[in-house]
């Protein structure tokens, strides 16, 4: 059963906009949240991070906010740039445990 | 410059027989880990070795196997027993289990006939 999952495959977002991409969780033990980014062809690459205490971590353009009663993590991209056309994967941890669970990635297309 | 090296970047082999993917950093990371990657999945966890000499299965072990006599090194072994070997596996470290960022290989896609 999948724990973390990314209901949207893939979106398409205008340059200079904002993208939003979605990851839900089922597991309420789940501490440590992380998203990578995917190019074809190569490893994911960590982005950024949040904790369980937190609500919200911001790095630059990319924002990551927690919404632990809905179980909800969001990845905010502003502006969006051509060179963030990548798979997105979020990926969830119990501190308590030895892994992590990855959702099934969202294909973000940032059209210039 | 450190970093993760998978080897080969693409590897074909007959049914039957098993393979090995190779997995080495430089990283001086404790921790290690291999993840299978199949189309509209996540990554899954194969195994995971958060010291030398030691190593633990993830959620979809069956059909592999590996080894850490070194460190720096982190072998899988998908073996005869595996059904669905064809795959994307990416090899992963991190400082320790207690760390959360992992750093990731640039993945070897098996293919199996």
């Amino acid at each position: 059963d999948q724990q973390v999952k990314q209901n949207s495959p893939s979106l398409s977002v205008q340059e200079g906009r904002i993208s939003i991409l979605n990851c839900d969780y089922t597991n309420s033990m789940f501490d440590y949240f992380l998203w990578y980014k995917k190019y074809p062809a190569e490893g994911p690459t960590f982005l950024i991070s949040i904790s369980s205490i937190k609500d919200k971590n911001e790095d630059g353009r990319f924002t990551v906010f927690l919404n632990k009663s809905a179980k909800h993590l969001s990845l905010h991209i502003v502006p969006s740039q051509p060179g963030d056309s990548a798979v997105y994967f979020c990926a969830a941890s119990a501190s308590t445990g030895n892994q992590f669970y990855f959702g099934t990635g969202t294909s973000l297309t940032v059209i210039p | 410059d450190g970093g993760i090296t998978q080897s080969p970047k693409y590897l074909f082999r007959k049914e039957g027989q098993n393979v090995t993917l190779s997995c080495e950093q430089n990283l001086n990371h404790d921790a290690m880990y291999w993840y299978r990657q199949d189309p509209g999945q996540g990554l899954r966890l194969i195994y995971y070795s958060q010291i030398v000499n030691d190593f633990q299965k993830g959620d979809i072990a069956e059909g592999y196997s590996v080894s850490r006599e070194k460190k720096e090194s982190f072998p899988l072994t998908v073996t005869s027993a595996q059904k669905n070997p064809t795959a994307f596996y990416l090899c992963a470290s991190s400082i320790s289990r207690i760390s959360y960022e992992q750093y990731f290989g640039p993945g070897t896609r098996l293919t199996v006939t």
